[in-house]
């Protein structure tokens, strides 16, 4: 079965600046990625996702991901961070159908102004 | 709106009362799941639904029960909470493969709190 592994439990940013958050798979075949934002209080929203194709895909609110197969990543970005950026960020990993949906136990941002 | 709606949003219950929690999805779609999240281990899955009357476990079954007699409504029981089912529960739903796995909906999250 599938893993995976986002290595930064919290990170914390200033307002104005760049953001990579990291996001490891583990999976034999081609895998189906994903990034969920969850603000506080809220449930998941899908910020973007990669099946196939470009390996550099675009998401909402601006951020974009890069799917290296030779590193096994998934590496989230924005080149800005906003204050409305703060919440957690789930890395999820699919295998051909949803009852193989892999989640990270998530990475924390903090946006300082 | 497209949604998934889940009832209440907060609980706070003691152990061996039953309850259930309740999730509805107005998208048409076949496939919904039940997850919880805990800290550290982000989303594990409770239990699935390809379509009415087909349920499966998912990787944290045990102390749960999941039915699907109509295809927008998705609940989740639990016959006799314990502490250790403290938690925040989310319901989530999502058509049926498309391209190998599809982007699920999430509803707003349950937390349940069992002293």
């Amino acid at each position: 079965a599938q893993s995976v592994t986002q290595p930064d439990i919290h990170i914390t940013v200033s307002e104005g600046a760049s953001l990579e958050l990291r996001c490891n798979y583990s999976y034999g075949a081609t895998p189906y990625l994903f990034w969920y934002v969850q603000s506080p209080g809220q449930g998941l929203q899908l910020l973007l996702k990669y099946f196939s194709g470009d390996t550099l895909v675009q998401g909402i609110k601006g951020f974009e991901a890069e799917f290296k197969r030779s590193q096994s990543s998934f590496n989230l970005r924005k080149p800005s961070v906003h204050w409305s950026d703060a919440a957690e960020y789930f890395c999820a990993v699919g295998a051909g159908n949803n009852n193989d949906m892999r989640f990270g136990a998530g990475t924390r941002l903090t946006v300082k102004p | 709106e497209a949604q998934v709606t889940q009832n209440p949003r907060y609980l706070i219950t003691v152990t061996g009362k039953k309850l259930t929690v309740t999730c509805s999805q107005n998208m048409n779609h076949e496939y919904m799941s039940w997850y919880r999240q805990d800290p550290g281990l982000g989303l594990r899955q409770i239990y699935y639904s390809m379509n009415v009357e087909v349920t499966d476990k998912g990787d944290v079954p045990e102390g749960y029960k999941v039915s699907r007699k109509e295809k927008r409504n998705f609940p989740l029981i639990l016959e006799s909470p314990s502490p250790n089912q403290t938690s925040l529960y989310f319901c989530a739903s999502s058509l049926k493969f498309q391209q190998g796995a599809s982007e699920q909906y999430f509803g707003p999250g349950t937390r349940l709190t069992v002293t």
